[in-house]
């Protein structure tokens, strides 16, 4: 199957930890995203990545990390700078901005709580 | 700069009844439009998008949406609600700079639209 997958589905965190949520595509896209979803509020961007070994931050980026040494892979790391880790986190990704569409496709989520 | 404003935080219909969800945008570009729906604890799924062809986009499970320059809306409808479209849904717009370039066409999602389908 071609898709999105996010791991774990729940995480629980505890004060002064960090903890790294896992998101992999087989979709051959360029472009990865992560968001952040509070209840009634949409999503917020975390950070990007429109190719391998580059990535932007986005609207809210302090107290979480990113890396992307893979194509397939966009791991986060919420750190314990993040005061208010509690919200669920979806994954996107894109065809990017080369392959001039601009969709993005989402995981089925994270749900991080805090012990 | 680019909004979107989700008129309704709330929707309730009828099973077989029309649905109506209402979005305004403003874009300083030629937007790309989009509605995705999210059931409970749930990703995010794509059911249409807008990318200046047509202005009434037909998308999945009968829904469809019609853009409307003049009004700067992209409101969503279906003939008749089914209780499987119970959901919340969000509409986004991308001010993709007419395509094409090196800038990321960043996505501003709506607040959302929490749809309730009674029996």
């Amino acid at each position: 199957d071609g898709g999105i997958t996010q791991s774990p589905k729940y995480l629980f965190r505890k004060e002064g930890q960090n903890v790294t949520l896992s998101c992999e595509q087989n979709l051959n896209h360029d472009a990865m995203y992560w968001y952040r979803q509070d209840p009634g509020q949409g999503l917020r961007l975390i950070y990007y990545s429109q190719i391998v070994n580059d990535f932007q931050k986005g609207d809210i980026a302090e107290g979480y990390s990113v890396s992307r040494e893979k194509k397939e892979s966009f791991p986060l790391t919420v750190t314990s700078a993040q005061k208010n880790p509690t919200a669920f986190y979806l994954c996107a990704s894109s065809m990017g901005f080369r392959g001039g569409e601009e969709t993005q496709y989402f995981g089925p989520g994270t749900r991080l709580l805090v012990l | 700069a680019q909004s979107v404003t989700q008129l309704d935080s709330h929707v309730s219909v009828s099973e077989g009844t029309p649905v109506l969800l209402r979005c305004n945008y403003s874009s300083s570009y030629s937007p790309s439009l989009f509605w995705y729906v999210q059931h409970p604890n749930k990703g995010l799924q794509l059911l249409l998008k807008y990318t200046s062809a047509a202005t009434l986009v037909k998308g999945i499970n009968g829904f469809e949406a019609e853009f409307k320059k003049s009004e700067t809306s992209f409101h969503l409808t279906k003939p008749s609600a089914h209780m499987s479209d119970a959901a919340e849904y969000f509409c986004v717009v991308s001010d993709s700079e007419g395509g094409g370039g090196t800038s990321y066409g960043k996505l501003t999602f709506g607040q959302g639209t929490i749809l309730t389908v009674h029996p």
